[in-house]
């Protein structure tokens, strides 16, 4: 099983700062095969990138993903209001179980 | 528009399955696959296991294997989540979600939250 380990645990800023997230996996993992989402209380999550940096439909283009291997980051440029929530990776390769990261909570300092 | 619709909350005693539905629509619900993540209060997300909806074929999380149960019914275009032996630490909102190949899970249910308690 692949274990995703995100980094930090929480990130406290402000609108209008930029906000880094790390996802860290136990082995290697397909680029074509890393997401992220988010997810606002009470709320399913949204996908937001796909194939560790291509763009979901409708996601704005502060939201960026890169990265390969063993190490992804997903970046907000300039955080606006309904960005503060819990982003989380996934891993989706051909290999089961599939896993998510435990999540980053993106808080307003 | 492409969604997905869950049933609705429920509350279930410990030893007790429970059945959760998933209704597709504004799609051809057979060419996607379905997948299952549950998320316990607080909690990150766990993938449970998927179904093919065109074959029926299943593949479920080992954590889960001899208690869930994946079913479909493509005449109403409708997956189902058996989960049986219920324990408390099940209780969860439960999440079906479209698996879009390389576009990852990208149509989500509403969740359904299913509460085990004596």
């Amino acid at each position: 099983e692949i274990v995703l380990t995100q980094s930090p645990g929480t990130l406290s800023l402000s609108p209008g700062e930029r906000a880094t997230l790390s996802c860290r996996a136990s082995q290697s993992v397909s680029s074509s095969y890393l997401a992220w989402y988010q997810q606002t209380p009470g709320q399913a999550p949204r996908l937001l990138i796909y194939a560790t940096s291509s763009r979901a439909t409708g996601i704005p283009d502060r939201f960026s993903g890169s990265g390969s291997g063993t190490d992804f980051t997903l970046i907000i440029s300039r955080l606006e209001p309904d960005d503060f929530a819990v982003y989380y990776c996934h891993q989706y390769g051909d290999s089961v179980p599939w896993t998510f990261g435990q999540g980053t909570k993106v808080e307003i300092k | 528009q492409v969604q997905l619709v869950q049933s609705g909350a429920d509350v279930k005693k410990p030893g007790a399955s429970v059945k959760v539905s998933c209704k597709a629509s504004g799609y051809s619900f057979t060419d996607y696959y379905l997948h299952w993540v549950r998320q316990a209060p607080g909690q990150g997300l766990e993938w449970m296991g998927w179904i093919n909806p065109n074959s029926g074929g299943t593949n479920y999380a080992q954590k889960f294997q001899g208690r869930v149960t994946m079913t479909r019914d493509t005449s109403i275009s409708t997956a189902y989540m058996d989960l049986s032996r219920l324990r408390s630490d099940d209780t969860a909102v439960y999440y079906c979600a479209r698996h879009n190949y390389v576009l990852a899970l990208d149509i989500w249910g509403q969740g359904t939250m299913v509460t085990v308690s004596s």
